[in-house]
């Protein structure tokens, strides 16, 4: 298995700020993913982190809005960039050692509140 | 775009008694599906998964169904105990996606004592 975690765990924002949130594992891994689960809904895929190059986004997701690193294979950031209300939602780093069906890890979440 | 849904929100359950969580996917090229467990302020924890080229996989106390020719797919879960209670996620991934995983609308699991 792989440990995740992620921080900030929780925090609030004022409209208009940006967030940076941090995503650590304890070993090495092929693919890392953001996604992000608005408050009672299922998960939505933002972007897939990769290691050395620019971040692959999803449709209706722009790196303006959610700008990605991925300096190494064990760390990545998501940045919320100026924040609205509707931001508001439980981010989430996940983890795949490498193609084929392989178990996909979850960090347990950053939730945020913009005010 | 493709899609995964659940047919319930939420399924209350007596503890003892098997639960049965359905999923309808509509991606025909969709070759790998998980299900993941979710409990309150966690991420989704791998369950049990099952490839397109099976009908049936089972775990402890979990079993997957498949039926691609309606493209559903099923969660059972036998002897239902309080400590399942969460919610259920079905998910799928297409081989030529990149280890990209949809995931459904989840279902809740509440299991009374």
């Amino acid at each position: 298995s792989a440990v995740i975690s992620q921080k900030p765990s929780r925090d609030i924002c004022q409209r208009g700020t940006s967030l940076t949130i941090q995503c650590q594992v304890d070993s090495q891994v092929t693919m890392m993913f953001w996604y992000r689960q608005q408050p009672g809904q299922s998960l939505t895929l933002i972007a897939t982190a990769n290691q050395g190059s620019e971040a692959t986004y999803e449709s209706g997701f722009v790196i303006d809005k959610f700008p990605i690193s991925r300096p190494n294979l064990t760390f990545s950031t998501l940045t919320v960039s100026n924040m609205s209300p509707e931001d508001s939602s439980i981010y989430l780093c996940s983890v795949a050692r490498g193609t084929g069906d392989n178990e996909q890890f979850f960090g347990p979440g950053t939730r945020l509140t913009v005010l | 775009g493709e899609s995964v849904g659940l047919h319930l929100p939420t399924l209350s359950v007596q503890e003892g008694d098997n639960s049965i969580i359905n999923c309808a996917y509509s991606n025909s090229a969709s070759d790998y599906f998980i299900w993941y467990k979710q409990e309150s302020g966690k991420g989704p924890q791998f369950i049990i998964d099952i490839r397109s080229n099976m009908d049936k996989r089972q775990g402890q106390r979990v079993t997957v169904l498949l039926n691609k020719t309606v493209k559903h797919l099923s969660l059972q879960i036998a002897a239902t105990q309080p400590g399942d209670s969460a919610v259920y996620f079905c998910a799928e991934r297409w081989s030529g996606g990149y280890q990209k995983v949809t995931f459904g609308t989840g279902t809740k699991l509440q299991v009374i004592p």
